[in-house]
């Protein structure tokens, strides 16, 4: 049964580079028929797409955040990665890895906690 | 961008009842590239529906998807208690958006 699970710090300062990573089990993230993506949502509102990676590197980002991010793969360790520069307060939310079939995502991790504070 | 509006935000209904949750873009979804997602408190969101009527492993068949260019429909056929949740819709036509999300709580 394929699992995702996020990591990485639950707090990081304004201006700073937030990094996550996410480790998928049950399943290799080199099957071609995936996409593995980002997707936030900040206390008590909607859901963001943030970007999404195929195995082989190539990467797909929203236009609202693209001078921000970086989304990258490990496959040796079945991981994929984000990294948001230059945080704000509005980019406090809960951070979700998925699993995407043709970018609609069909199972989640449980999601992480990402506080932007000083 | 396309912008997804859902209506109502909130629909209060009893168990048993019948709910019709609507999602509108401000334009055509191609192919009708257009999922929902059920969302309970502390959890992950749940795939319901994609490509606008078929169902996701797993869902019950109280769940339908209908709709095509920008108007599209999850119909739930009768409540049950575990469905009481938020709902979103999503395009994946083009760079992916959500809709805002409609509210089903218990009358």
């Amino acid at each position: 049964q394929l699992q995702l699970q996020e990591s990485g710090p639950g707090l990081v300062k304004p201006s700073e580079t937030l990094s996550l990573t996410c480790t998928v089990s049950g399943g290799s993230i080199s099957s071609s028929s995936y996409y593995w993506g980002w997707i936030r949502q900040p206390p008590g509102k909607g859901l963001e797409w943030i970007g999404s990676i195929y195995y082989s590197g190539s990467t797909y980002y929203n236009p609202s955040l693209k001078s921000r991010v970086t989304i990258s793969v490990d496959t040796s360790k079945n991981q994929f990665s984000l990294k948001l520069s230059s945080v704000t307060a509005a980019d406090t939310a809960v951070y979700y890895c998925a699993r995407q079939i043709e970018l609609v995502p069909d199972i989640w991790g449980q999601g992480t906690m990402v506080t932007v504070s000083s | 961008e396309i912008v997804l509006t859902q209506s109502p935000g909130t629909l209060s209904l009893s168990p048993g009842e019948r709910a019709t949750l609507s999602c509108r873009a401000s334009q055509s979804v191609s192919s009708s590239y257009l999922a929902w997602y059920q969302q309970k408190p502390g959890q992950a969101p749940r795939l319901l529906i994609y490509g606008a009527s078929s169902r996701a492993t797993g869902i019950p068949d109280r769940f339908s998807g209908s709709g095509s260019g920008t108007d599209f429909t999850l119909t739930i056929s009768r409540l049950e208690p575990e469905d009481f949740a938020v709902y979103y819709c999503q395009q994946y036509g083009s760079s992916p958006t959500f809709g805002q999300g409609t509210k089903v709580e218990i009358k």
